[in-house]
């Protein structure tokens, strides 16, 4: 199985400031098969990136993914109010055996 | 806009069994693999397990395997999770998944699993 590690486990940050997200896997994934979530309290997960860098539909263009083979980052310019949220990576190139990172919370 | 329904949560003692249901609408369910992803309280995501579009082909995560069964019915738009032998680590908020190419598209709102005595 594919280990995905996301850093930092939490991020203090000001809405106007940006924030890169790391997830790191411990294995080089398949065609960067690697997506981003957000997922804010009582509420499901909302797909932000696939393909490692592919923004998903009604995604603001201030949410950019990049990396490949085992590093990847997610880059939140701009930050608004509502982007301080849960963040998860999920690795699709094991397919089926799909594993999410640990979360990284971005706060306030 | 796509929607996914879970329903069938609940409490049950440790053994026991629970099924959970997903109700598709507006989309054509039966050209999608689906998907059932958990998370523990406060706790990250897991996936649990797939089934293909015409619901022959299906994958589960080895600690469910042989305890947990996924189906559906497409003349229905249903998507089911039957779950035996419930164990206290098996509580979680089931969400099921739209997959596409590998990736959780779309998903439901999530139904909570308490396993306890």
């Amino acid at each position: 199985e594919i280990v995905l590690t996301q850093s930092p486990g939490t991020l203090s940050l000001s809405p106007g400031e940006s924030a890169a997200l790391s997830c790191r896997a411990s294995q080089s994934v398949t065609s960067n098969y690697l997506a981003w979530y957000q997922q804010k309290p009582g509420q499901a997960p909302r797909l932000l990136i696939y393909g490692a860098s592919n923004r998903a539909a009604g995604i603001p263009d201030r949410f950019s993914g990049s990396g490949s083979g085992t590093d990847f980052i997610l880059t939140i310019s701009r930050l608004e109010p509502e982007d301080f949220a849960v963040y998860y990576c999920q690795q699709y190139g094991n397919s089926p055996r799909y594993s999410f990172g640990q979360g990284t919370n971005l706060e306030i | 806009e796509e929607q996914l329904l879970e329903s069938g949560g609940g409490v049950v003692r440790p053994g026991g069994s629970l099924r959970l249901s997903c109700a598709a609408s507006r989309f054509t369910f039966n050209t999608y693999t689906m998907s059932w992803v958990r998370q523990a309280p406060g706790k990250g995501l897991e996936w649990v397990s797939n089934i293909g579009d015409s619901g022959v082909i299906t994958y589960y995560r080895d600690s469910v395997k042989g305890r947990f069964t996924i189906t559906r019915d497409n003349s229905k738009n249903t998507l089911y999770l039957q779950m035996n032998n419930l164990r206290a680590e098996d509580t979680a908020i089931y969400y099921c998944a739209r997959i596409l190419n590998g990736y959780f598209e779309y998903w439901g709102q999530g139904t909570l699993v308490s396993v306890s005595s």
